[in-house]
């Protein structure tokens, strides 16, 4: 059974490009969230989704982020227009209902 | 909105000591208690939890105490190896949300 897949491990974006950060929960896990890490904090909830549905995204910034969990495929995380700030490391995990979550190794977005 | 706290950044521990990790809570609502545990360049792995219920749970070297009253959450090692050097996150659970501490990094010394 396969852990939660990130990829890309490293992206590089310029300023004002999309970035596209997907994510393939573990087998039978329906729950999917995204934590973003800066540089010597620690993990800020972003988004929380299950298949098809945004359930709660109190921690996503308003502009440019995005979030969708498709019926079929992986969960991708959007940043449109990237700005220096928006360089982090993004983490996805997924669970089943109430169990603890299982994290993927991430997603290191630089941008440039 | 700040509801989970770990005020010591980083915590230096001789090999074979107890190490002591200290988290903070400000809400009373939730369902449970869990540290998870970050080496460089990879995702948190989950380590132990505790239910909102207890006051303790015990797996091998790893013991977490939960006093409600207080609302502090501590996770004590012992004895201390210098593989369990890493960042350790106190995370609290509750109506589906995980809300994650700061972190500490835990160095152990040989």
């Amino acid at each position: 059974n396969a852990g939660v897949m990130q990829n890309p491990r490293h992206l590089v974006r310029r300023r004002g490009q999309e970035a596209r950060l997907r994510c393939s929960p573990m087998k039978g896990h329906s729950h999917v969230y995204w934590y973003r890490q800066l540089p010597e904090e620690g993990l800020k909830f972003m988004v929380y989704l299950q298949k098809e549905n945004i359930i709660d995204e109190s921690g996503m910034p308003k502009e440019r982020f995005s979030a969708e969990f498709p019926k079929e495929g992986p969960s991708i995380l959007r940043i449109q227009q990237v700005v220096r700030g928006d360089s982090a490391a993004y983490f996805c995990a997924s669970s089943p209902t109430g169990s603890p979550l299982h994290f993927g190794n991430g997603t290191r977005l630089t941008v440039t | 909105d700040q509801q989970v706290k770990q005020n010591s950044p980083s915590l230096s521990v001789q090999e074979g000591r107890i190490s002591i990790l200290n988290c903070d809570y400000t809400n009373s609502m939730f369902d449970y208690f869990l540290w998870y545990k970050k080496y460089p360049a990879e995702g948190p792995t989950f380590l132990i939890s505790i239910s909102s219920i207890k006051d303790k749970n015990e797996d091998g070297r790893f013991t977490v105490f939960l006093n409600k009253s207080a609302k502090h959450l501590s996770l004590h090692i012992v004895p201390s190896q210098p593989g369990d050097s890493a960042v350790y996150f106190c995370a609290l659970y509750n109506f589906n949300k995980f809300y994650f501490g700061s972190g500490t990094k835990l160095n152990v010394k040989p």
